[in-house]
C-alpha cells in the first residue's frame, strides 16, 4: 500500500510561499498524487493532482521528482484563509482505494 | 458543480441503537465512499461502492454496513452503535475509471454515541 508521510504541522505568515512535502516511497506505477484541503467543519476539497514533473493551477503548484517517491505542494503568497489541513494521497492500485494520511495542519499568521 | 449532501450535520444516539447515515450525490457518480475522521488519525475508509448494490470493505469496516440501492444514494449503517463510533463521518463520490479520480466530499455528520 502506498502510504504517505507529511509533517504534522507548519506555521507561516501572510504573503509567504509555503511548501509542504509528502513522501510516498511505495507509489505504484499507475498512481497519481492528489492533494486535498480541509477547513474545520467541512469535508476535504480537491486542490491539485499530478503524475510527474510539475503541475500548476490557479490555487497551487505540485512538484514531483523523477523517482516520484515524494511530492511538494507549493502555495504562493498564503493568506489567513489558507489556514487548513492539507492531505497528500496516492492511489494504492488495488480496488481504487485512496489512503488519507494524518495531513499537515497549516497555520497562517498575520 | 458536484454536490454531496449528508442528511444530518449533527446526530446524537444511544449505545445499542441502529443508526443510519444517509448520503446523496447529484452528479451521477458511480463511486461512493464512507470515511470516519478522528483527531490524530486523519480520514479512514470504512466502505466504498463502485456501482448500485455493490460494496467493498475499506480499512475499518467492523461494526458498520452499507447499502447502495440507488446510484445517487449511499447509506452507512451502524448495526448496534457503540461509544467508540463517536466520530465525524464523511461521504464522498467520484467518477468511475480509476482511483485517481478526485473525490468530492460532503460536509460531514458529527455523530455522538452516548
Amino acid at each position: 500500500l502506498a502510504k504517505t508521510t507529511q509533517p504534522i504541522s507548519m506555521d507561516s505568515y501572510e504573503g509567504q510561499e509555503v511548501n509542504i512535502t509528502c513522501s510516498h516511497n511505495n507509489i505504484a506505477t499507475n498512481d497519481y498524487i492528489t492533494w486535498y484541503q480541509q477547513f474545520p467543519s467541512q469535508g476535504p476539497r480537491f486542490i491539485i493532482q499530478g503524475y510527474k514533473t510539475k503541475v500548476t493551477n490557479e490555487v497551487a503548484s505540485l512538484f514531483i521528482p523523477a523517482d516520484r517517491k515524494s511530492s511538494t505542494l507549493s502555495l504562493p503568497r498564503v493568506s489567513l484563509s489558507d489556514t487548513a489541513v492539507y492531505y497528500c494521497l496516492v492511489g494504492d492500485g488495488e480496488g481504487g482505494k485512496l489512503i488519507f494520511g494524518q495531513g499537515t495542519e497549516l497555520s497562517v499568521k498575520p | 458543480d458536484v454536490k454531496v449532501t449528508q442528511s444530518s450535520r449533527y446526530l446524537v444516539k444511544r449505545t445499542g441503537e441502529k443508526v443510519f447515515l444517509e448520503c446523496v450525490q447529484d452528479m451521477d457518480h458511480e463511486n461512493m465512499f464512507w470515511y470516519r475522521q478522528d483527531p490524530g488519525l486523519g480520514l479512514r475508509l470504512i466502505y466504498f461502492s463502485y456501482d448500485v448494490k455493490m460494496k467493498e470493505k475499506g480499512d475499518i469496516p467492523e461494526g458498520y454496513s452499507v447499502s447502495r440501492e440507488k446510484k445517487e444514494r449511499f447509506s452507512l449503517i451502524l448495526e448496534s452503535a457503540s461509544t467508540n463510533q463517536t466520530s465525524m463521518y464523511l461521504c464522498a463520490s467520484s467518477l468511475p475509471g480509476s482511483e485517481n479520480q478526485p473525490q468530492h466530499f460532503g460536509d460531514g455528520t458529527r455523530l455522538s454515541i452516548l
